[in-house]
C-alpha cells in the first residue's frame, strides 16, 4: 500500500530464532501500529507509538518488543520466536490531527514459526 | 476490557441479494467506527463514522451508526462476485483502534 513499506513480504523461521520486522512511512504521520491476524481473530494490537520517542503496549505484547527509530520507522522483534507467533503481522498509520480516511495499513509480513 | 463483535462471521450470498453486517461495540472513550474491506492482503478503507444516524454512501455501500446502541451495520446491495471479502469493523477509541473478528462474505455467481 502507497505510503506505508513492510519488510520482509515473507519469512520462515526456527523456533527460538530472533528477527526484525521493518515497517517504514513516508505520509509524516505520528502515530504507528503493529498488529497481528489470525484466522478468525480479527487484527490484534501488539504494540503501538503515538509519536516519536514513546511507545505502548496494546492487546498483545508478550513476546515482542518494538522500536520507534524516528518519525518514519517503527520495527517490531520477535527476541525467541515461538509457534504460537505465526501469523500475519500488519503495520499502521495514521495521523492524529485528521482521522478521516481512517488507518493506511502496510500490505503484511507473513511470518510462520516451525 | 473493550471488543468489538462482528455478526454474522460468514455469510454466502447469490449475486445481486442485498447484505447487511452488523458490528456492536464496547470502547472507551469512542471517537469513531471503520469499517474496512480486506481481500487478500492489507484491509481497505470504506467508511469513517462519528455520529449517530447519518448513513454515508458509497456506490452499493452504505453504513449507518447508532451511538446510543453502540452498533452500526454495513450495508451492500446488488451484490457482485467482487465483493467478496472479509470486512472488517474497528473501533478508535482514546489511543487504539480495536478491530471485530470479521465478516467473511461469499458472493456465488
Amino acid at each position: 500500500n502507497a505510503g506505508v513499506t513492510q519488510t520482509p513480504k515473507f519469512q520462515v523461521l526456527k523456533t527460538g530464532q530472533s528477527m526484525t520486522l521493518q515497517c517504514a512511512q513516508d505520509m509524516n504521520h505520528n502515530s504507528m501500529y503493529w498488529y497481528r491476524q489470525d484466522p478468525g481473530m480479527g487484527l490484534r494490537l501488539i504494540y503501538y507509538s503515538a509519536s516519536e520517542g514513546t511507545t505502548d503496549k496494546g492487546e498483545v505484547p508478550n513476546g515482542y518488543n518494538v522500536s520507534r527509530l524516528n518519525k518514519r520507522e517503527f520495527s517490531l522483534r520477535l527476541e525467541s520466536a515461538a509457534p504460537s507467533q505465526t501469523s500475519v503481522y500488519f503495520c499502521a498509520t495514521i495521523t492524529g490531527a485528521a482521522l478521516t480516511y481512517g488507518y493506511t495499513f502496510g500490505s503484511g509480513t507473513r511470518l510462520t514459526v516451525v | 476490557e473493550d471488543k468489538v463483535v462482528q455478526s454474522p462471521l460468514s455469510l454466502v450470498v447469490h449475486e445481486g441479494d442485498t447484505v447487511t453486517l452488523n458490528c456492536s461495540y464496547e470502547v472507551t472513550n469512542f471517537r469513531s467506527l471503520l469499517w474496512y474491506k480486506q481481500e487478500k492482503k492489507a484491509p481497505t478503507f470504506l467508511f469513517m463514522l462519528t455520529s449517530s444516524g447519518i448513513e454515508k454512501k458509497s456506490g452499493r455501500l452504505s453504513s449507518i451508526l447508532d451511538k446510543k446502541e453502540l452498533f452500526s451495520i454495513l450495508n451492500i446491495t446488488a451484490t457482485q462476485t467482487g465483493d467478496s471479502a472479509v470486512y472488517l469493523c474497528a473501533v478508535q477509541g482514546a489511543q487504539k483502534l480495536v478491530f471485530g473478528q470479521g465478516t467473511r462474505l461469499t458472493i456465488n455467481p
